[in-house]
């Protein structure tokens, strides 16, 4: 099994430019899960799916964050227009929805905005 | 609003040095609590709790659980240097079995 698997690894952008953040699930995983994790926060849900459809999107920072989960093996999530203080890593999980608390992480995507 | 507090923020030991995290929490509704490992990438999932006083062990990681006192810790003995990690604590709670509170972490350090 590949794991979640995320892309890009890193990402530098410049403010107010678009960013798109991508994740493919583990096979079989019907819940799927995006993270920010920084030093001042940890790591805090930003929105959470069960079978493609968003159930909990109270993590959202703003209008600017836009989430999205077109089938079940492939997510996006959009920062647009970006700000520096969208610094962070960004991870996307996925789990079973009966054991939604044992979530599996991918590599996380580094974003950097100047 | 859910909270999850671990302490010390960073540990530094040698190789060979018994370890004990520890996380304390005051939430809502509490249905689990989960311990997870993260190395350079992503956290990795270690043990879930649910009830008072049964150790959970895997190898030389072990943890425990308090409900009443509303806190976990997590040992770990004979530590080496792929230990080295910053350890994570969250808890679910609330109605639903998805939503987890992430402490912000223990940074351990093990040298040789």
């Amino acid at each position: 099994d590949a794991g979640v698997i995320q892309s890009p690894r890193h990402e530098v952008t410049e403010m107010g430019q678009e960013v798109t953040l991508r994740c493919k699930p583990i096979s079989g995983h019907n819940s799927l899960f995006w993270y920010r994790q920084t030093m001042m926060r940890g790591l805090e849900l930003l929105i959470y799916f069960n079978n493609n459809v968003p159930i909990d999107d109270s993590g959202m920072p703003e209008d600017r964050f836009s989430a999205k989960m077109p089938n079940a093996s492939f997510s996006t999530l959009k920062i647009q227009p970006s700000e520096p203080r969208d610094s962070a890593v960004y991870f996307c999980a996925s789990s079973l929805a009966r054991l939604s608390y044992e979530q599996y992480f991918g590599p996380g995507t580094r974003l950097t905005v100047t | 609003e859910d909270k999850v507090v671990q302490s010390p923020l960073s540990l530094v030991v040698h190789e060979g040095d018994t370890v004990t995290l520890n996380c304390s929490y005051e939430v809502t509704n509490f249905r689990s609590l989960l311990w997870y490992k993260q190395e350079k990438k992503a956290p990795t999932f270690l043990f879930m709790l649910t009830s008072s006083g049964i150790e959970k062990k895997s190898g030389r990681l072990s943890s425990i659980l308090d409900k009443k006192e509303l806190f976990s810790i997590l040992n770990i003995t004979a530590t080496q240097t792929g230990d080295s990690a910053v350890y994570l604590c969250a808890v679910n709670s609330g109605g639903s079995n998805y939503k987890l509170t992430f402490g912000k972490g223990t940074l351990l350090t093990v040298n040789p």
